[in-house]
């Protein structure tokens, strides 16, 4: 069974670094690309980008190019999603999610539970 | 501002059939036929009901479709039920090969 495994929740500080991670299971975790997805409170889906494990070969959403960094260890099947100096705006939810095909980083059929990122002074 | 837009509401009484539209720049669609739709219910995550323009992953119900003619999708809902009440996305593969949600369809069943 396809699994998609988060950290848990987050609150932070503005100025503040976090890193959340997705542990994927039940499939080959280098042979399918990972992407993230935030959801803002009351808003709706936002495409962040993807990673394929297998060279971590890295796409970004031109709205989050130099504001997040994805990673991958793939000796450990785990996708990561990383700032450097949180803000207020970036509090929401963040999803991880799995094509339903190896050949692909578009459709999503798999997802993480979510992880809520709160930012906060 | 989404790069897709879709309608913000959508409603139709059980049993009627509802299509939501998704229309986009061309170097958004494209020539690509690489178009998903999403379902998202209240506090869940979303679910993936159709993907490259038509096609249903297993375990989807035949009442959903999914079609594209040009720089527009649409995702018609059949037979419509009060389980279908929940908020529906378009997503686009881009001309700079990464993709683009649409800003969100709340469908109202009613």
């Amino acid at each position: 069974e396809v699994q998609l495994v988060q950290s848990g929740a987050e609150v932070k500080k503005p100025g503040e670094s976090l890193k959340i991670s997705c542990k994927g299971s039940g499939y080959s975790f280098t042979t399918y690309w990972i992407g993230w997805v935030r959801q803002m409170p009351g808003k709706g889906l936002e495409w962040m980008g993807v990673i394929y494990p297998g060279d971590s070969n890295t796409r970004y959403s031109p709205s989050f190019q130099g504001q997040v960094t994805i990673s991958v260890d793939k000796s450990i099947n785990t996708a990561y999603l990383q700032w450097n100096s949180l803000k207020a705006s970036d509090t929401a939810m963040y999803y991880c999610a799995r094509p339903y095909d190896y050949d692909t980083s578009g459709p999503f059929d798999y997802w993480g539970q979510g992880t809520l990122v709160t930012v906060s002074s | 501002q989404s790069a897709l837009t879709q309608p913000a509401s959508v409603s139709g009484s059980p049993g009627q059939s509802i299509t939501i539209s998704c229309t986009g720049i061309s170097s958004v669609f494209g020539t690509y036929n690489y178009v998903s739709w999403y379902q998202q219910h209240p506090g869940k995550a979303p679910k993936l009901m159709i993907y490259d323009v038509s096609n249903r992953p297993s375990g989807v119900s035949n009442r959903f479709s999914g079609s594209k003619s040009g720089n527009a999708a649409s995702l018609t809902i059949y037979g419509l039920q009060a389980e279908d009440e929940a908020d529906y996305y378009c997503k686009s593969f881009t001309s700079s090969n990464t993709w683009v949600f649409g800003g969100g369809t709340t469908v109202t069943v009613l």
